[in-house]
């Protein structure tokens, strides 16, 4: 089936220590997204590769930064992480074309954890 | 910009019952769609139906309808003949004709009830 893949899926990692999280996708959609999602909160979206064309949130912090070495994957680097970048870091996919083609599907997510 | 309110956190409904969830929004674009996904504690958002702004017909897709009141700028989901597998946090979220951004609302939690 084709899907979103998101690895790993929980990630432990010390205060200040670089980290990354990978993103893969067999839909060859030309969108990839980064949303970062806090404990009962909404996804807030980071940044987004339309092919290589790299789009970030105005708000995103300079820790955050972002990889689309091809179609199928993209990558989420924090540079330097704080407590307060533990969350649920989910990727997401669309054909981005407009309309019910812009509908956004999901990875499982990745959890961190900032010790 | 746009904006999306959902005025229910929690709600409970009885197994096989039919529950709705609320949703407003607010844009100045005339061309938008409007889109549910349901999160389950597992963390993935999983989509569940769309709505285009221009579509004349309610959207469905199995279990669930969209509820597309355009003039009163709601978009509410019905879920018919609720399953202990719905509990879960729902998302009603938008995206501007003009850009490829997912506003999102704050959530509904829904419990459903043996």
């Amino acid at each position: 089936d084709a899907m979103v893949i998101q690895n790993p899926r929980y990630q432990v990692t010390q205060f200040g220590k670089p980290v990354t999280l990978s993103c893969s996708q067999t839909l060859n959609h030309n969108v990839m997204y980064w949303y970062q999602q806090k404990s009962s909160q909404a996804p807030k979206l980071l940044f987004h590769y339309y092919d290589k064309d790299f789009n970030n949130e105005a708000d995103t912090p300079d820790n955050f930064q972002s990889r689309r070495p091809n179609t199928s994957f993209c990558f989420l680097d924090i540079r330097s992480p704080g407590l307060g970048d533990a969350a649920m870091y989910l990727c997401a996919t669309s054909r981005g074309l407009g309309g019910e083609a812009d509908t956004q599907y999901f990875g499982p997510g990745t959890r961190l954890t900032v010790l | 910009a746009q904006k999306i309110t959902q005025t229910q956190p929690g709600m409970f409904v009885q197994e096989k019952e039919a529950v709705t969830l609320d949703c407003t929004y607010d844009t100045s674009d005339p061309s938008y769609g409007l889109f549910w996904y349901k999160q389950p504690s597992s963390g993935e958002m999983i989509f569940l139906i769309y709505q285009g702004s221009y579509d004349q017909q309610n959207a469905t897709e199995g279990r669930y309808s969209l509820n597309f009141q355009k003039a009163r700028k709601s978009a509410n989901l019905v879920i018919s003949a609720s399953q202990l597998g719905d509990s879960a946090m729902y998302f009603c979220a938008m995206s501007p004709g003009s850009a490829r951004q997912l506003t999102f609302g704050s959530g509904t939690q829904l419990t459903v009830l043996p």
